[in-house]
């Protein structure tokens, strides 16, 4: 498709719990991004995949995050047990190429609330 | 210092106005620039793309300059639909693993009638 889908648009999980966010990149696009969006429009970068391989996930904290890009497959992202201060919009963002002069599309988000 | 820094504002002008955005990068290997805008904490999109020789698309104007390491936006004759968040967007290759889209904190625009 000509967007980026993001699923769910909300997921609200309680301290503990796992979310999976689900993303489905362009078609041919080979590059996907994961940012994390909390309050005051900080953007953070999380990870990124060119095809199904981690391309930099010097974001990712890594004791909790986990994320894949697997063939014929949306993208994931999932968090082992949620804390309060994982709440947050996490959006993903595709491109046909890293250095992409037309800028990186972005679909519209997935928020996660942990209650 | 963050890599990328911008004017939170807010910005508050009255439609018909002219208003300009600033905004800063840290890393000089930084490659590519952009300007994006967010409505109400939907999906960033796209505004325009930022060139070294400046570039217009109608009633923006986006300048770089990459020895300053500086890069403004230019809104003439604003209208209430351009109301949302700037953000200022820098995609930077190192030689290190910092190779991703930096944002800036966005900076509020509020046009009023």
């Amino acid at each position: 498709g000509e967007e980026v889908a993001q699923t769910p648009k909300h997921l609200v999980r309680g301290e503990g719990q796992k979310a999976k966010l689900y993303c489905a990149p362009i078609k041919g696009h080979s590059y996907v991004f994961w940012y994390q969006q909390v309050l005051k429009n900080e953007f953070k970068f999380l990870i990124s995949f060119q095809n199904e391989n981690v391309f930099d996930e010097t974001g990712m904290p890594k004791e909790r995050f986990s994320a894949k890009c697997l063939p014929n497959s949306p993208c994931s992202l999932e968090i082992q047990a949620t804390k309060l201060e994982d709440s947050a919009v996490y959006f993903c963002a595709s491109s046909p190429q890293f250095d992409e002069p037309y800028g990186y599309t972005f679909g519209s988000g997935t928020r996660l609330t942990v209650v | 210092r963050k890599e990328v820094e911008q004017d939170p504002g807010p910005f508050n002008v009255p439609e018909g106005a002219t208003v300009a955005f600033n905004c800063t990068y840290s890393n000089s290997a930084s490659q590519s620039f952009f300007w994006y805008r967010q409505d109400c904490r939907k999906e960033p999109k796209l505004l325009m793309s930022v060139y070294s020789s400046g570039n217009e698309d109608g009633r923006f104007t986006a300048q770089l300059n990459r020895a300053s390491q500086y890069i403004s936006l230019l809104i003439r004759d604003s209208k209430l639909s351009d109301s949302a968040t700037y953000l200022c967007v820098v995609n930077s290759i190192s030689s290190g693993s910092a190779r991703q889209l930096t944002f800036g904190s966005g900076t509020q625009l509020t046009v009023l009638p």
